[in-house]
């Protein structure tokens, strides 16, 4: 069963900061990996989608990683600003499968 | 639609009330995705639409869950005689095809009192 956990669960950082946030999953057979913002009371919106032939994938001041040897994916953020802040979610689709399983996020929080 | 439209945007239901969700996905997408999210957790999967197709509904928690997509746009999520653990925030998500970018509605809060 794939399991997607996401460190830290938490960050406060301030403005201009380069950050990382982390995603592994368990399960290494993915067909893709999405990075998504979520600000509060609002839905998802796609930062980043990596197909499990990529490794990387870039946008602005965002640069995702994917490692599925080792069931890791990074987000990137350069130059973080006090509007980065929002809840960052990445998600998990398995190769011949319509689920996606999400990670529970992590609270991001740009001091300015 | 610019986007995938959701409604209501909030929903209080009695215990027991029957309640239905609708999604309007954006145009042209094939596959249309229903989500539940938790206070504080990531959204979890609940069934899959391709067209009109019900491709995936092993994520639906019980037989009160219903979802439809009769014409392969709009979907509805029905849930029968909603009970308190059913209170959450369910998101549709469509796609261009499965595995392309998904794109989420703002969501449908549903509180049962």
């Amino acid at each position: 069963k794939q399991e997607v956990t996401q460190i830290p669960a938490a960050l406060s950082v301030p403005e201009g900061e380069n950050l990382v946030l982390n995603c592994s999953f368990t399960d290494s057979a993915i067909y893709n990996l999405q990075w998504f913002r979520q600000d509060p009371g609002k839905g998802l919106t796609s930062l980043l989608l990596i197909q499990s032939s990529q490794r990387e994938q870039t946008s602005g001041r965002l640069n995702a990683s994917l490692d599925k040897s080792s069931g890791r994916s990074t987000l990137y953020i350069a130059a973080s600003q006090p509007g980065d802040s929002a809840t960052y979610l990445c998600a998990v689709r398995r190769t011949g499968g319509f689920k996606t399983i999400f990670g529970a996020g992590t609270r991001l929080f740009v001091k300015a | 639609g610019a986007g995938v439209s959701q409604s209501p945007r909030y929903k209080v239901a009695k215990r027991g009330q029957d309640v239905a969700l609708r999604c309007d996905p954006i145009s042209g997408h094939v596959s249309l995705f229903w989500y539940q999210q938790a206070l504080g957790q990531g959204p979890e999967f609940l069934t899959y639409f391709q067209n009109e197709a019900q491709l995936d509904k092993s994520g639906l928690p019980s037989d009160r869950f219903f979802a439809e997509r009769p014409e392969g746009s709009v979907s509805t999520l029905k849930i029968q005689r909603t009970q308190q653990e059913d209170s959450a925030v369910y998101l549709c998500a469509s796609s261009l095809e499965l595995g392309a970018e998904a794109f989420f509605g703002q969501g449908t809060r549903l509180t049962v009192v």
